[in-house]
């Protein structure tokens, strides 16, 4: 499995408090990414990042932001969450080098964020 | 219209039975194709790529359609770890961006 580790697992909060989530690699990929999950929806892009300092943002980006300053790590940040934030998280890499193809993305285990 | 459907399902089958489902995609300039298999509470995880010519791994194949714009998934001898919502999963405007379907729920039983 690829080396992704998503930080904090799980997360109950309260709507108007700020919200860190931290994606962490170890397979040096180039792209990383955030999405959320809710049901009848699939995964959808929140923000993704081409490199260090390059992001951009995804089909549901309102009320997100994120940051990427070093190759392994990639936060996406709620300024003040709401309950419609309340879903599952997860990070996705891809672009290996050595000539692996840059779109097979791999996953992190999720975060699963409440919002009250 | 969203960029890639599929049918929920779900789809319950005894073992050893084949199950196939399809999923449809709207961007006729999408070049790479993909199943995931998502188990429940869980992140999703590569199945298998999608190639032209169609492709085999095992019991599963999938089949590329372009000019109806679908893939399909066959299962064939459905073993009871084979339960899984399985996500048809397509490259967009860029090959790093993908679209995902909301997933087929397969349900083998005993």
């Amino acid at each position: 499995d690829a080396g992704i580790t998503q930080s904090p697992r799980h997360k109950v909060t309260e709507t108007g408090t700020p919200v860190t989530l931290r994606c962490h690699q170890t397979e040096n990929h180039r792209y990383m990414y955030w999405y959320r999950q809710d049901p009848g929806h699939g995964l959808r892009l929140i923000h993704y990042s081409y490199g260090v300092k390059d992001t951009d943002k995804g089909e549901v980006s309102d009320g997100y932001s994120v940051s990427r300053s070093k190759t392994e790590d990639f936060l996406l940040t709620l300024e003040s969450a709401t309950s419609s934030q309340t879903s599952v998280y997860f990070c996705a890499i891809s672009g290996a080098s050595g000539g692996t193809s840059t779109d097979t993305q791999y996953f992190g285990p999720g975060t699963r964020l409440t919002v009250l | 219209r969203k960029e890639v459907e599929q049918d929920p399902g779900p789809f319950n089958v005894p073992e050893g039975a084949t199950v196939a489902f399809n999923c449809t995609y709207s961007n006729s300039a999408s070049q790479s194709f993909f199943w995931y298999r998502q188990d429940c509470r869980k992140e999703p995880k590569l199945l298998m790529s999608v190639y032209s010519s169609g492709n085999e791994d095992g019991r599963f194949t999938a089949q590329l359609n372009r000019a109806s714009q679908y893939i399909s998934l066959l299962i064939r001898d459905s073993k009871l770890s084979d339960s899984a919502t399985y996500l048809c999963v397509v490259n967009g405007d860029y090959d790093y961006k993908l679209s995902f379907g909301a997933g087929t729920t397969v349900t083998v039983r005993a």
